[in-house]
């Protein structure tokens, strides 16, 4: 149980475009998500939470209006990346908590913006 | 401001030589404590949730223990295929979003 897909798993893009990730909770409902991005060799950052229905809530520094979340129901949040640039080439990972305890991530996915 | 350390960095063992990682935190009225497992490429693998001082939890190979101001994870005898990172996470903030270490790398070779 308790698991959490993430697509694509690795996307290539020209920079200036948008690309969309999407999570999804895969057997079981999520009332919150979160969206985390992670440099090589470095931990995890919290880069926004979101919750069902509500607009997302960014952590200081991440520009809200580069990156896009939605929540759109208990099983889906989607990241765009807007106008997206070589800086913003990363490993974004989403993860989601069924209690509000536990999170559980997904498999992550790979930007890269040329 | 609430903070967590793991220790050490990165740590290097021989199959069958048991160790432990530390995780200290510095939180105001933990909601509990969560350790993750990490292979390269891949998101974080939940391991162990716990709760308040003098908790232990098992799985296969690691223990994970937690005290007032730290949490270990032991690992007994482990094998090539228990290579990854490994994180500690507590929830921060009043919320429930989590504030992670800087995780300890671990290898095993044969």
């Amino acid at each position: 149980g308790a698991v959490v897909s993430q697509h694509p798993s690795w996307v290539i893009c020209k920079s200036g475009t948008s690309v969309k990730i999407e999570c999804r909770s895969l057997d079981f409902q999520a009332t919150t998500m979160f969206w985390y991005r992670q440099f090589p060799k470095q931990s995890l950052m919290l880069m926004a939470t979101s919750n069902e229905g509500s607009k997302a809530t960014y952590e200081q520094g991440v520009e809200k209006d580069k990156f896009l979340i939605n929540h759109a129901s208990l099983t889906l949040s989607t990241l765009t990346v807007t106008s997206a640039h070589p800086e913003d080439s990363s490993f974004y990972i989403c993860s989601a908590t069924p209690s509000g305890n536990e999170q559980f991530f997904g498999p992550g996915t790979r930007l890269t913006v040329l | 401001e609430d903070q967590v350390t793991q220790s050490p960095e990165a740590l290097r063992l021989q199959e069958g030589e048991s160790s432990s990682l530390n995780c200290s935190y510095t939180v105001s009225g933990l909601r509990g404590l969560f350790w993750y497992r990490q292979d390269p490429g891949k998101g974080p693998e939940f391991l162990f949730t716990l709760y308040s001082a003098g908790e232990e939890k098992e799985k296969e190979r690691l223990k994970a223990t937690l005290t007032k101001k730290e949490s270990f994870l032991h690992i007994t005898a482990p094998k090539p295929e228990d290579s990854a990172t490994y994180l500690c996470a507590v929830p921060t903030g009043g919320g429930n979003k989590l504030t992670f270490g800087t995780g300890t790398q671990l290898k095993v070779e044969l």
